[in-house]
């Protein structure tokens, strides 16, 4: 089936530990995003990658780190947990650049860090 | 920067009441505005969109005008229904860039 999905949908890790976050489209859109999502601030950018082998920075990528190896695949991973990513995490895809291509999400991950 | 304002929730309405929530946003350029949804437990759907000043998206019932006088982007709804209740944000990209800035969210419960 076409669509974007992630994985695992739940996850509870311990403070240091390292966690990987799956996300997996099936459009082979050029562009995918990684958003965390806390209360009372809507979602914010962590990192984005326009095409594969090809990432930079958002709003808030300090304790993250991203690859895109292949176009269909932008795993997150958090290199040392902390209990201030402990959030939601949200991955998108779009087709192209241009402010009226918009963004298709997943179903998200929530992250409990201990 | 971009930036997107949305009025604080939570908003509590009665089914068939008239829903209005406020967005206004800052940014330079011509920047395209986007309302998306989160029902319970599922992620963003895209609700409406609108490219440029003048323009009205609308979808589901749901309608917003773009205004550039006001830098306002406001949803509404003229009868809403309990499936309705959700988050609802605001979002906008500039007019050379694909990245979604968006606003804080706001609660929306609808009662039978």
């Amino acid at each position: 089936d076409a669509g974007i999905t992630q994985s695992p949908r739940y996850k509870i890790t311990e403070t240091g530990r390292q966690v990987t976050l799956m996300c997996h489209q099936t459009w082979s859109h050029s562009y995918m995003f990684w958003y965390r999502q806390d209360l009372g601030h809507g979602l914010r950018l962590i990192y984005y990658s326009a095409a594969a082998d090809i990432t930079d920075k958002g709003e808030v990528p300090d304790g993250y780190v991203v690859s895109r190896s292949k176009t269909e695949n932008f795993p997150l991973t958090l290199e040392s947990a902390t209990r201030s990513q402990t959030s939601v995490y949200f991955c998108a895809s779009s087709e192209s650049g241009g402010g009226d291509k918009v963004g298709v999400f997943g179903p998200g991950t929530r992250l409990t860090v201990l | 920067g971009n930036s997107v304002t949305q009025m604080e929730g939570p908003v509590t309405l009665s089914e068939e009441a008239f829903l209005t929530i406020n967005c206004t946003y800052t940014a330079t350029g011509y920047p395209s505005l986007f309302w998306y949804v989160q029902y319970p437990g599922e992620g963003l759907q895209l609700l409406l969109k609108a490219t440029k000043a003048d323009d009205k998206g609308s979808n589901k019932g749901f309608e917003a005008t773009y205004r550039k006088e006001t830098t306002s982007f406001h949803l509404e709804k003229g009868s809403v229904q309990v499936s309705d209740s959700a988050v609802y944000f605001c979002a906008l990209t500039r007019s050379n860039d694909y990245k979604l800035s968006f606003g804080a969210g706001t609660t929306v419960t609808v009662r039978a």
